[in-house]
């Protein structure tokens, strides 16, 4: 069975740091792009970052571009997301979502259950 | 960026009835590439439709997407206990993928 299981979520104060992982089982980790989505309290869903699964390429929504850092390491099937800089609009659930191929511009069909960043002093 | 709107945001029906969910976006999404999902409290998004009309894997059949262009169309064909959700339309079509905000199908 494909799952994914995001951890590191938490309270953390504007302009500071937190680093989200994905632990990804039942499925090939490196032949698959790999997401990071984050829905607002009340909120849509957002696209934040993605990586994909063959050349390692990155890319990021215009929102956190510079801020936040996207990794995966194919040897443990983790997914990370480096957040710096930290500010009260990030505030939001964070889900790692896969992609259908290696490659990004594809839907997402697997998701985890998500962990929640709270940014407040 | 292209922007999808969902309505209505809220749809009351009792079960039985049919859902009928709107996705309509700010330009053409190419080659229909537009995915809905479902999200429940507690539990991870599930996609249930993708390329407009083509259902997921193990996704019942009473529920049906259809539309190209700018307008897209997620129906239930008869609202079963567990459909009882929120569904959100997705255009991966051109970067950033973007999302709608999402309709709530509640209970009437």
């Amino acid at each position: 069975e494909v799952q994914l299981l995001e951890s590191g979520g938490g309270l953390v104060q504007p302009g500071g740091s937190l680093r989200l992982s994905c632990a990804a089982s039942g499925f090939t980790f490196s032949n698959y792009a790999m997401n990071w989505v984050r829905q607002a309290p009340g909120k849509g869903l957002e696209w934040v970052s993605g990586i994909s699964g063959s050349d390692g390429s990155t890319s990021y929504a215009d929102s956190v571009k510079g801020r936040f850092t996207i990794s995966r390491d194919n040897s443990k099937n983790t997914l990370s997301l480096q957040m710096n800089s930290l500010r009260a609009e990030d505030t939001a659930v964070y889900y790692c979502a896969k992609d259908w191929s290696g490659f990004f511009l594809n839907w997402f069909d697997t998701w985890g259950q998500g962990t929640l960043v709270t940014v407040s002093s | 960026e292209i922007l999808l709107t969902q309505s209505p945001g809220t749809l009351s029906l009792s079960p039985g009835e049919r859902a009928t969910l709107s996705c309509r976006a700010s330009q053409s999404v190419s080659s229909s590439f537009l995915a809905w999902y479902q999200q429940k409290p507690g539990q991870a998004l599930r996609l249930l439709i993708y390329g407009a009309s083509t259902r997921a894997t193990g996704i019942p059949d009473r529920f049906s997407g259809s539309g190209s262009g700018t307008d897209f169309t997620l129906t239930i064909s008869r609202l079963e206990p567990e459909d009882f959700a929120v569904y959100h339309c997705q255009q991966y079509g051109s970067s950033p993928r973007t999302f709608g905000q999402g309709t709530k199908v509640e209970v009437k």
